[in-house]
């Protein structure tokens, strides 16, 4: 069974850093696409970030380009965002996702923008 | 960015009747080898989303045979033959075939 269990919310202040985590079970890791997407409270759906499965290729949303990264560790089966320069409009549910088709979900974890 | 955009938002509906979502995009979905990169998601209250079909029409595993999709180009429809009440929730498209990939604003499905 795969699981993705995500990791790493909490509240920030505007400005500030955080650094999620997805962790990969259950699946080839290495073989997989990776997806990071969020939802602000009450709202739709958003990609944030894709990265390719050797991290050679990466794509992220351009309201978020030049503050968010997106790595992966292959050897631990891993997945992150880190995120700077954090603004009120990005607060949301963080979840990790397979592939480019989001065809398994983590659980999400919260991002709370507030000072 | 290619817009996807659903109808109705909200969808009341009545246990053991048919329903069924629209969602148009605003370019083609469909590959040059012919895939047309169309999913739906199902997001019952308070769960992540889970993917229901692929590819326009393919049934992810579990998912139960009244839920349906169709479409093409740009034109997709997802139906449930007979609503049950376990299928209350918010359902979005999503497109996979353009950079970035876009979802439809959702639509909530109520009894």
């Amino acid at each position: 069974e795969v699981q993705l269990v995500e990791s790493g919310g909490g509240v920030v202040q505007p400005g500030g850093s955080l650094r999620l985590s997805c962790a990969v079970s259950g699946l080839t890791f290495s073989n997989h696409w990776m997806t990071w997407v969020r939802q602000a409270p009450g709202k739709g759906l958003e990609c944030v970030a894709n990265i390719k499965e050797d991290g050679s290729d990466k794509y992220i949303l351009d309201s978020v380009k030049g503050r968010f990264t997106i790595s992966r560790d292959n050897a631990k089966n891993s997945l992150s965002l880190h995120m700077d320069s954090l603004r009120a409009e990005d607060a949301a549910v963080y979840y990790c996702a397979t592939g480019l088709d989001l065809w398994a979900w983590g659980q999400g974890t919260p991002v709370a923008v507030s000072s | 960015d290619v817009v996807m955009t659903q109808s109705p938002l909200s969808l009341p509906v009545t246990l053991g009747q048919p329903a069924s979502i629209s969602c148009k995009s605003s370019q083609s979905l469909v590959h040059s080898d012919g895939t047309t990169f169309l999913n739906w998601f199902q997001q019952r209250p308070g769960q992540s989303p889970r993917r229901l079909l692929y590819k326009v029409s393919n049934r992810d595993s579990g998912v139960p045979d009244r839920f349906s999709g169709s479409g093409s180009g740009t034109d997709f429809t997802l139906r449930i033959s007979r609503v049950e009440a376990e299928d209350v929730g918010v359902y979005y498209c999503m497109q996979h075939k353009h950079w970035p990939r876009t979802f439809g604003q959702g639509t909530k499905v109520e009894i």
